[in-house]
């Protein structure tokens, strides 16, 4: 199965401060189509997992901007422009390119 | 909006089966697929598999294979995952999200595998 990287595992941040979370797959993640299918979930604490970003770098609905995705081929990165406190939970990256869907190990974000 | 209301907690013994169900709403049910997804207490989210309403197809993960069947029920536009040969490894949140890109999730359902 293809393999998701994500670092860091654990990310202390100040409020306000940028952060960012880089995401390497084990091959590239072009589909035949064309589409880099790379998304982004956030998973507050109790809470399901939500998505942020698909396809690389478009925002979902109601996704504030200061969350961006950017990367091509086996390489990503999610960018938090200023952390707020509603940011805190755990981030994952998520290939669906190939088959089976393969996650990242997920970055727990937190307030320094 | 499109909401997705999976069923209640279960608990169950070492060796049964447990059956979820996932309910969408807001869109048309035949037209995304449903994927499954679990996460382990304290552990990250692992793909379990995925179905289209639309015809049936599936595509389940390898570790998976055998022990998991994905279903639909068009009349009621409900979709389902059987888990069977369950072991305290088992236990778990599942959760539905729609399509293979999962842009929308339910709430998700505990399933607890102890004797």
């Amino acid at each position: 199965d293809l393999v998701m990287t994500q670092s860091p595992l654990s990310l202390p941040v100040t409020l306000g401060q940028p952060v960012s979370i880089s995401c390497r797959s084990s091959q590239s993640l072009v589909y035949s189509d064309g589409d880099t299918y790379l998304n982004w979930f956030q998973q507050r604490p109790g809470q399901s997992p939500r998505r942020l970003i698909y396809k690389v770098s478009n925002r979902d609905s109601g996704v504030p901007d200061r969350f961006s995705g950017s990367g091509s081929g086996t390489d990503f990165t999610l960018k938090i422009s200023r952390v707020e406190a509603e940011d805190v939970g755990v981030y994952y990256c998520m290939q669906a390119t190939h088959w089976p869907r393969t996650f990242g190990q997920g970055t727990k974000l937190e307030i320094k | 909006q499109v909401q997705l209301v999976q069923s209640g907690a279960e608990v169950k013994k070492p060796g049964a089966s447990v059956k979820v169900s996932c309910k969408p709403s807001g869109y048309s049910f035949t037209s995304y697929g449903i994927s499954w997804v679990r996460q382990a207490p304290g552990q990250g989210l692992e793909w379990m598999g995925w179905i289209s309403p639309y015809d049936g197809n599936t595509n389940y993960a390898q570790r998976f294979q055998g022990r998991v069947t994905m279903t639909t029920d068009t009349s009621t536009s409900t979709v389902y995952m059987e888990l069977r040969s369950l072991s305290s490894d088992d236990t778990a949140v599942y959760y539905c999200a729609t399509s293979g890109q999962l842009d929308y999730w339910g709430q998700g359902t505990l399933v607890t595998v102890s004797s």
